[in-house]
């Protein structure tokens, strides 16, 4: 099984503020034939369901802000929120598509506001 | 627009089994890939399996000798069984569609229901 690991578990800022956090899968997603990531980042607010932010490690879906931004490559991915707003308030998931079963996720990185 | 609505019990004795329904609205199921994805409390997120437009499956190795995704496409509905459950089962459910461009499916997940919480205790 592929293994992400998402750090770090929680981080509190303010709005306005950029955020980073990492996602590290155990083995690349690069898939070499198309020259594409298999990760995705999803976006769970409270009492909502998941929802899909970025895919192909870097493509925004449609209508997300684009103050998400996805980068990364090989094993090493990041989220950036360049400004954050109090309704980013979520966790924030990585979730690899390159090989399954099984399909695994991060563990999750909560962003809460101060 | 698609959607997706789960439904099914959400107490579950220990050792019983839990069936959850995914009713589909706004596309066919005889199109796409299907999931279950569970999260535990504690946010773990753990990928249940699929059902695909043909009616072929994938589970998770781990669940496997536990659990079975069908589907009714006279209702458009597919659903999930998870056998001997025990507290450790205990999760909100969520079934979700696979994204699709056009060309090809891929594994991850674009439209999600809103989640089944399922308690499992005597």
């Amino acid at each position: 099984d592929i293994v992400m690991t998402q750090t770090p578990s929680s981080q509190a800022v303010s709005a306005g503020e950029k955020v980073t956090m990492s996602c590290k899968s155990s083995q690349s997603l690069l898939y070499n034939e198309n020259k594409k990531n298999y990760l995705a980042w999803y976006q769970q607010k409270p009492g909502q369901s998941p929802k899909l932010l970025i895919y192909w490690a870097s493509t925004r879906e449609s209508g997300v802000p684009d103050r998400f931004i996805g980068s990364g490559s090989g094993t090493d991915f990041t989220l950036t929120i360049s400004s954050v707003q109090a309704e980013d308030l979520a966790v924030y998931y990585c979730q690899q598509y390159y090989n399954f079963p099984p399909l695994t996720f991060g563990s999750g990185t909560k962003l809460e506001i101060k | 627009e698609v959607q997706l609505q789960e439904s099914g019990p959400g107490l579950v004795k220990p050792s019983q089994s839990l069936s959850l329904t995914c009713s589909v609205t706004g596309y066919s199921i005889t199109s796409n890939y299907w999931g279950w994805i569970r999260k535990f409390p504690g946010n773990k997120m753990e990928w249940i399996g699929h059902i695909s437009y043909s009616g072929s499956t994938s589970y998770n190795p781990s669940l496997k000798s536990r659990i079975s995704i069908t589907r009714d496409t006279s209702k458009n509905q597919f659903f999930l069984q998870l056998n001997s459950v025990t507290t450790e089962d205990t999760a909100t459910y969520y079934c979700a569609s696979a994204y699709y461009d056009g060309t090809y499916y891929y594994n991850f997940f674009d439209y999600w229901g809103q989640g089944v919480m399922v308690t499992v205790s005597s």
